[in-house]
């Protein structure tokens, strides 16, 4: 069974610019999770979908970050435009169901200089 | 506000020794716990969960012990070894429908 893919690995912008990460779940899995961890924490739930619908968005920072999962399968995340803070790895996931163990992927490390 | 928490934030063991991670959580209404590893550059991957119901769990090498009295969560790692090196997070989930909430890890290291 594949794991769940993200896409870039790395990425390095300077602040005020955009950037993308997309995700690819595992398939079959329902919800979709995006997660921002900063370095030395555990990972924060940014966004979650149950198939193409926002289950909980209360700590994404709306005003800059924005998701969406058209099709019920891939996500992307968008930060636009990106401050300094915003360097941290983020963290895709799906699960069957919400509750359900959570499988992660690699993660997106981004920098923001 | 309530929140997972670790008592160590790093933990040094030597090779084959037993240790020990350890989890304070607040929420009473929490009946779902895991417990993930999570290597350099990689996802937090599953080791082990427990439910609310149990208060003992023991899979390959790994026991997670659940104290609802005092509300805490150990994860138990026998015979040491490198691979093991490596941040430990504990995540709750506080009740049905909710999300987990992850604690800040702690970072086992495996002496030789």
């Amino acid at each position: 069974e594949a794991g769940v893919a993200q896409s870039p690995r790395y990425k390095i912008i300077e602040k005020r610019q955009s950037v993308a990460f997309w995700c690819n779940p595992i398939s079959g899995h329902a919800t979709l999770y995006w997660y921002q961890q900063i370095l030395g924490q555990g990972p924060k739930l940014l966004i979650q979908f149950q198939n193409n619908g926002v289950v909980d968005d209360s700590q994404l920072p709306k005003d800059r970050f924005s998701a969406e999962r058209l099709k019920g399968v891939d996500s992307t995340l968008k930060i636009q435009p990106a401050k300094l803070e915003d360097s941290a790895v983020y963290l895709c996931a799906s699960s069957l169901a919400q509750g359900n163990e959570q499988y992660f992927g690699p993660g997106t490390r981004l920098t923001v200089t | 506000g309530e929140s997972v928490g670790l008592h160590l934030p790093t933990l040094s063991v030597q090779e084959g020794d037993n240790s020990i991670i350890n989890c304070a959580y607040s929420n009473s209404a929490s009946d779902y716990f895991i417990w993930y590893k999570q290597e350099s550059g990689k996802g937090p991957q599953f080791i082990i969960d427990i439910r609310s119901n149990m208060d003992k769990r023991q899979g390959q090498r790994v026991t997670v012990l659940l104290n609802k009295t005092v509300k805490h969560l150990s994860l138990q790692i026998a015979a040491t070894q490198p691979g093991d090196s490596a941040v430990y997070f504990c995540a709750e989930n506080r009740g049905y429908g909710q999300n987990f909430v992850f604690g800040p890890g702690t970072r086992l290291s495996v002496l030789p």
